[in-house]
Order: structure tokens, then sequence, then C-alpha cells
């Protein structure tokens, strides 16, 4: 079964220093996501990403975060300068289908996702 | 209000009981519902969607909607240890080339044999 993998499991990084999360969606899929969930709390979106350009993002979302398709396999979710909130699983997600598909578009798959841990 | 609401748990039944999971939720631009699974330092996989009201049964699980009400409901059958897990309830919205998941809190659930 296609799955979505995410690169590393676990992070560990010093506040202040850059940190790149990376993902490898499905392969035929057209949506693009990152959501993360802070220990012992809820899953909580970040962004999507459709045709090359973020459609959506949340308030967490901001100046310190950016997202990156360098090419046809990998997502790339960067956070410039870590903050100790900033600790946290990050997840990443993808979504099939045609935009006029709707069918399909409900069928995320999830990464395992990767831990950060900012120290 | 939040816009999802569901009770954290733990819920701690016996091997073979019948299982019941529940969210409500406020914004009526909720197009699907979902429930996903998630073990311990995982990712969310995803359990049943449906899209409108009524109930849709996959084996051991079945999922119901109830929109005037705002509430969803997922019932575990004959619940295994291996069900131990935490569950969680997503509502999509969903626009042309725009999606997001709203997740509740999601409720721990503990099997016993």
């Amino acid at each position: 079964e296609p799955e979505v993998t995410q690169t590393p499991s676990h992070q560990v990084t010093q506040m202040g220093q850059e940190v790149i999360l990376r993902c490898v969606p499905i392969s035929n899929h057209l949506y693009f996501y990152w959501y993360r969930q802070i220990l012992g709390q809820k899953v909580e979106f970040l962004v999507s990403f459709y045709n090359n350009e973020i459609s959506e993002k949340s308030e967490i979302f901001d100046d310190q975060f950016s997202v990156e398709r360098p090419d046809g396999s990998n997502f790339t979710l960067k956070i410039r300068s870590t903050k100790l909130e900033d600790s946290a699983m990050y997840f990443c997600a993808s979504s099939g289908g045609d935009v006029g598909y709707r069918e399909a578009n409900y069928g995320y798959t999830f990464g395992s996702g990767t831990r950060l841990t900012v120290v | 209000q939040k816009e999802v609401e569901q009770d954290p748990g733990p819920l701690s039944v016996p091997e073979g009981a019948i299982v019941s999971l529940n969210c409500t939720y406020s914004n009526s631009a909720f197009q699907y519902f979902m429930w996903y699974r998630q073990y311990s330092r995982k990712g969310p996989e995803l359990l049943m969607y449906t899209y409108s009201s009524g109930n849709k049964e996959d084996g051991r699980f079945t999922a119901q909607v109830d929109k005037s009400s705002k509430y969803i409901s997922l019932f575990i059958r004959d619940s295994q240890p291996s069900d131990s897990a935490t569950y969680l309830c997503a509502m999509l919205v969903w626009n042309t080339g725009f999606q997001k998941l709203v997740f509740g809190t999601g409720t721990r659930l503990l099997v016993s044999p």
C-alpha cells in the first residue's frame, strides 16, 4: 500500500537554528499538507499546498515557516529560527484526485511524523 | 466554542464490549467527517469517512453522522485489545484547491483482555 514517508523520525535542534523536515508524499497525489501535534494536544493544521503554491495556512504558520516542493517527489517544511514552543510531532500528509474529483480528495494519508525537539 | 469537541477519555472497556465514541462540532461548513486511529508516536490512520447524515458500516466499525445535531459517532463492536489507541474525529472543509482537516482532541481507548 502506498505510504507517505517522513525523515528524520526524530530531530533535536538548538533554539534559533534552522530545521528542514522532509516528506515524500504518495506519487500521484496532488494535495500536500503539514500538520503538527504538540505533546498531549490535538493535531493542528499548518499549511496546504496545491499546484506548487500554498493554498491555505493557519495562524501558526508565520514567517518563520516555509514549504517547498523542490522536485517531483519531495515536500519540505522549513522552520527558520526554531523556538522552544516549536517542539512537536510534525506530520506530512497527502491526498489525491483532481480539483474536480472531490470524492478522492478526502483520502488523506499521513506519514509517521517527525518528532522535533528544540532545546 | 471550539469547532470540534471530543471527550479525551481515557475510555476503558473489557474485550468484546461495544464502544461508542462521539464528537460534536459547531461549523456548518464541514462537509466530510472522518475517524482516524492513532497509535502512540504514529501518524493518524484513516478508519472511516462519511459525507451525508446516516450510518456507514465497515466490518466491526460503524460511523454515524447527524448533521442536524452536529454530532458524529463511531461504534466499535466486539472490541479487541488491538483496538487500544487514540481515536480522532476530523472534519473536512473542501473548496477548489483548498482542503483543511480540523481534528478533535482524540479519545484514548483502552481495551483490556
